[in-house]
């Protein structure tokens, strides 16, 4: 069965300084790779996905993330954060067949962005 | 329509009550899914239709009863509940049964047993 870590479980950062989220993932093959971001009760909005290809994907504001097969990593990075970046981030792992398919979240990264 | 709408938005239900939980989307997606969110903790899967069948039951009590009417809509019958299963109910859906052009997830249904 896949599974995914997210070694961090905050992270404070200033505002205008750069980010990495960490996320490692366990699954046999190579998995559909995801970044989701859910502000305080809201649903999960999907920042960028890693299927195939290139390895560095870019997502919405300015994210990227960079599937390493070697280190089994799908880390999440931006350049310069903004305030508004300030919520949980979840790194899913996407795999299954055709008969169901299952998308399995790590436990979060809360981001904390001072001004 | 991008969009994967869930009604209603907050339910505060008493534990003798029957409600339901609704889920539509107009992508044409042919799978759809039920997850459960506790406060500071990700989304835990709970039921997978595919092409409107169910097709992965995350062994669920059965006082959470799913139902795919349509290939657009998903209901989640709830009867019985216990004050634990309060939580965030989220909806997603996906092109088809592999996840492969990603999930697409509702705002979620803010669910509260007293």
């Amino acid at each position: 069965a896949q599974s995914v870590t997210q070694p961090d479980i905050h992270i404070t950062v200033s505002e205008g300084a750069s980010l990495e989220l960490r996320c490692n993932y366990s699954y046999g093959a190579t998995p559909y790779l995801f970044w989701y971001v859910q502000s305080p009760g809201q649903g999960l909005q999907l920042l960028l996905k890693y299927f195939s290809g290139d390895t560095l994907v870019q997502g919405i504001k300015g994210f990227e993330a960079e599937f390493k097969r070697s280190q089994s990593s799908f880390n999440l990075r931006k350049p310069s954060v903004h305030w508004s970046d300030a919520a949980e981030y979840f790194c899913a792992v996407g795999a299954g067949n055709n008969a169901g398919n299952m998308l399995t979240f790590g436990g979060g990264t809360r981001l904390m962005v001072k001004p | 329509d991008t969009e994967v709408t869930q009604t209603p938005k907050h339910l505060v239900m008493g534990m003798t009550n029957k409600k339901s939980l609704k889920c539509e989307q107009h992508m044409g997606h042919r799978a759809m899914y039920w997850y459960k969110q506790k406060a500071k903790k990700p989304p835990e899967l709970m039921f997978v239709y595919s092409y409107e069948k169910l097709s992965i039951n995350e062994s669920v009590p059965s006082r959470f009863s799913p139902e795919c009417p349509n290939s657009s809509l998903l209901n989640l019958h709830l009867h019985a509940l216990q004050p634990e299963d309060s939580a965030l109910y989220l909806c997603a859906s996906s092109q088809d049964g592999r996840g492969s052009m990603g999930y697409t997830f509702g705002s979620g249904t803010r669910l509260t047993v007293v």
